[in-house]
């Protein structure tokens, strides 16, 4: 079956420790999302990436990170600089193109930083 | 910049009902896309409908429609025939066809199925 995988589904860590959130796809899709969720708000985006190798900053991208070395993956790096990095992170991916393609989005990270 | 707003932070709706969901946006464009996303309690992001811009004729999913008023700016979701697998937060997207695919988010609305 095709889709987006994000592991693990729960992350726990200490303030001041950077973490790496995984998100794999297996839609030969071009562009991969960001996004960060907090409570009674839309999703925010944090970086997005539309071929291998090329990624822009989204509205909240600061302490943040990410690469695009494969096009399959697009893993989201917290860091230390983050202020509130405690939220729900989710990643998505879409064709690209002239066209009203949908994004499909991951089961999401829940991430808690104490 | 494009805004997009769900002024109806929770509606609820009778088993079997139908309710409708309000969404609004602000842009200069004519070209652009709009879409109805859901998110159960497993918080799992669906797509339930999408509209065009430039088709007049609304969308339609069984039982989700929605009525596209383009000069108006609004893109309202109806959900006919409420069932309780419905329960969820629904959130109105817009994208520009101009754009690097970002989608311009609301807020979402928390619609409750009562049995």
């Amino acid at each position: 079956d095709g889709g987006i995988t994000q592991s693990p589904k729960y992350l726990f860590r200490k303030e001041g420790q950077n973490v790496t959130l995984s998100c794999e796809q297996n839609l030969n899709h071009d562009a991969m999302y960001w996004y960060r969720q907090d409570p009674g708000q839309g999703l925010r985006l944090i970086y997005y990436s539309q071929i291998v190798n090329d990624f822009q900053k989204g509205d909240i991208a600061e302490g943040y990170s990410v690469s695009r070395e494969k096009k399959e993956s697009f893993p989201l790096t917290v860091t230390s600089a983050q202020k509130n990095p405690t939220a729900f992170y989710l990643c998505a991916s879409s064709r690209t193109g002239e066209s009203s393609y949908e994004q499909y989005f991951g089961p999401g990270t829940r991430l808690t930083v104490t | 910049a494009q805004t997009v707003t769900q002024s109806q932070p929770e509606m609820s709706v009778q088993e079997a009902e139908t309710v409708t969901l309000s969404c609004t946006y602000d842009t200069s464009e004519s070209d652009y896309y709009l879409f109805w996303y859901k998110q159960p309690p497993s918080r799992q992001m669906i797509l339930v409908i999408r509209q065009e811009a430039y088709k007049q004729q609304n969308a339609t999913e069984n039982r989700f429609s929605v009525n596209f008023q383009k000069a108006a700016k609004s893109f309202s979701l109806k959900i006919s025939d409420s069932q309780l697998g419905d329960a969820a937060m629904y959130f109105c997207a817009y994208r520009s066809a101009n754009s690097n695919y970002q989608l311009i988010w609301g807020a979402g609305t928390k619609l409750i199925i009562k049995p």
